[in-house]
């Protein structure tokens, strides 16, 4: 069984550009859970997904953005980027009931 | 507002001894906590979790404790390897299916 997959695994962009990243679960289930880590922090919670619907945003601007599609494969948004939004962009599924699996992640560069 | 806190950002323990992560809360209502590991450049895998009707779970060389009175919960390696060396975060989950993470603990071990 395939784990969370992310991709791209790096992604360079210019300051104001718009990234997109894009995560699928682990086969069979259907929530996904959105976490940044940027340098020195820790894993701040952005987004989480479950059956096709947004559930639960954390702190963070309206630019930073997501939907999940039917085979529940989900897709993470940043538009007009800014320079601290470099980051490692994890992408976690919840399997058993309390459990979640991060994927590899992947880094954004903003320049 | 963190509401898992990791207040040791390093820890250096000699090969062979025990490692002690630290992690402490402030929301009564967590059910259940997780602590993962994390590689340079990957995802975090999760190690070990306890929920809130136990103060004690093993697996290995791995034990979590935790105190809910103090809303404190540790994690022990013994013995520790140079293999454990790794950033470590401690997670804790709120219904429904809401994770929130601590800024993590970097674990230096020491051949």
């Amino acid at each position: 069984e395939a784990g969370v997959t992310q991709s791209p695994t790096h992604l360079i962009k210019t300051r104001g550009q718009q990234a997109t990243l894009r995560c699928s679960p682990i086969s069979g289930h259907t929530s996904v859970y959105w976490y940044q880590q940027a340098l020195g922090l820790g894993l701040q919670f952005l987004l989480w997904y479950d059956e096709g619907e947004e559930r639960n945003r954390g702190n963070f601007p309206p630019r930073f953005s997501g939907r999940q599609f039917p085979n529940y494969s989900s897709e993470l948004n940043v538009n007009a980027l800014e320079l601290e939004d470099s980051a490692l962009y994890l992408c976690a599924c919840r399997v058993s009931g309390n459990t979640i699996y991060f994927g590899e992640g992947s880094w954004l560069t903003v320049v | 507002d963190q509401q898992v806190k990791q207040n040791s950002p390093s820890l250096s323990v000699q090969e062979g001894r025990i490692s002690i992560l630290n992690c402490d809360y402030t929301n009564s209502m967590f059910d259940y906590f997780l602590w993962y590991k994390k590689y340079p450049a990957e995802g975090p895998t999760f190690l070990i979790s306890i929920s809130s009707i136990k103060d004690k779970n093993e697996d290995g060389r791995f034990t979590v404790f935790l105190n809910k009175s103090a809303k404190h919960l540790s994690l022990h390696i013994v013995p520790s390897q140079p293999g454990d060396s790794a950033v470590y975060f401690c997670a804790a989950q709120a219904d429904p299916y809401q994770f929130y993470f601590g800024t993590g603990t970097s674990l230096t071990v020491i051949p």
